[in-house]
């Protein structure tokens, strides 16, 4: 079945420098590409819709200069939290939407943690 | 007010019990809806899709109400495997999901 590989699956940083996290469809042609983040005991909060090729559109509340979104090619997409705070610790999850298959492929998930 | 509302559990069951999970959503314009299971610190997993006629896979039922705008899913026969988190989702007339905060099942011996 369709996959996307997403990396890295936790990683911790210190507070102010810059991360990046990669989403990767194996074996289709991901279209769209949606990036949410999860606060404990919260909901999947969508955070911002790429299509390849365009610029994201981002959901309100959530800053676009901070969240950094390119999806250049239709198989990897990338999400760079920059000057990470302690406040943008969570977890991290992309889900990739392909013109040929049904349904939403997601991403394993990645752990923020900012020190 | 959230657009898709769960009750945040936990459910505790034994084995062996039937247990039933309500949501509701606001957004009548809402077209499909889905059940997630979600494992703690793992992506959440399609469970099923969810029908206006209702529709059943294996232990699992899932019903909608249009009219209501509220959607069920039970669970019959509870195994300790099926102790997760489970997502509501409903889908807009756009490609967007929009996820419940979630119902904790724990399931024990």
């Amino acid at each position: 079945g369709a996959v996307v590989s997403q990396h890295p699956s936790w990683v911790i940083c210190k507070s102010g420098t810059s991360v990046k996290i990669e989403c990767r469809s194996l074996d289709f042609q991901a279209t769209t590409m949606f990036w949410y983040r999860q606060f404990p005991k919260q909901s999947l909060m969508l955070m911002a819709t790429s299509n390849e090729g365009s610029k994201a559109t981002y959901e309100q509340g959530v800053e676009k200069d901070k969240f950094l979104i390119n999806h250049a090619s239709l198989t990897l997409s990338t999400l760079t939290v920059t000057s990470a705070h302690p406040e943008d610790s969570s977890f991290y999850i992309c889900s990739a939407r392909s013109i040929s298959l049904y349904g939403y492929t997601f991403g394993s998930g990645t752990r923020l943690t900012v020190v | 007010r959230k657009e898709v509302e769960q009750d945040p559990g936990p459910f505790n069951v034994p084995e062996g019990a039937t247990v039933a999970f309500n949501c509701t959503y606001s957004n009548s314009a809402s077209q499909s809806f889905f059940w997630y299971r979600q494992d703690c610190r793992k992506e959440p997993k399609l469970l099923m899709s969810v029908y206006s006629s209702g529709n059943e896979d294996g232990r699992f039922t899932a019903q909608l109400n249009r009219a209501s705008q509220y959607i069920s899913l039970l669970i019959r026969d509870s195994k300790l495997s099926d102790s997760a988190t489970y997502l509501c989702v409903a889908r807009p007339n756009t490609d967007k999901l929009i996820f419940g905060t979630g119902t904790r099942l724990q399931v024990f011996p």
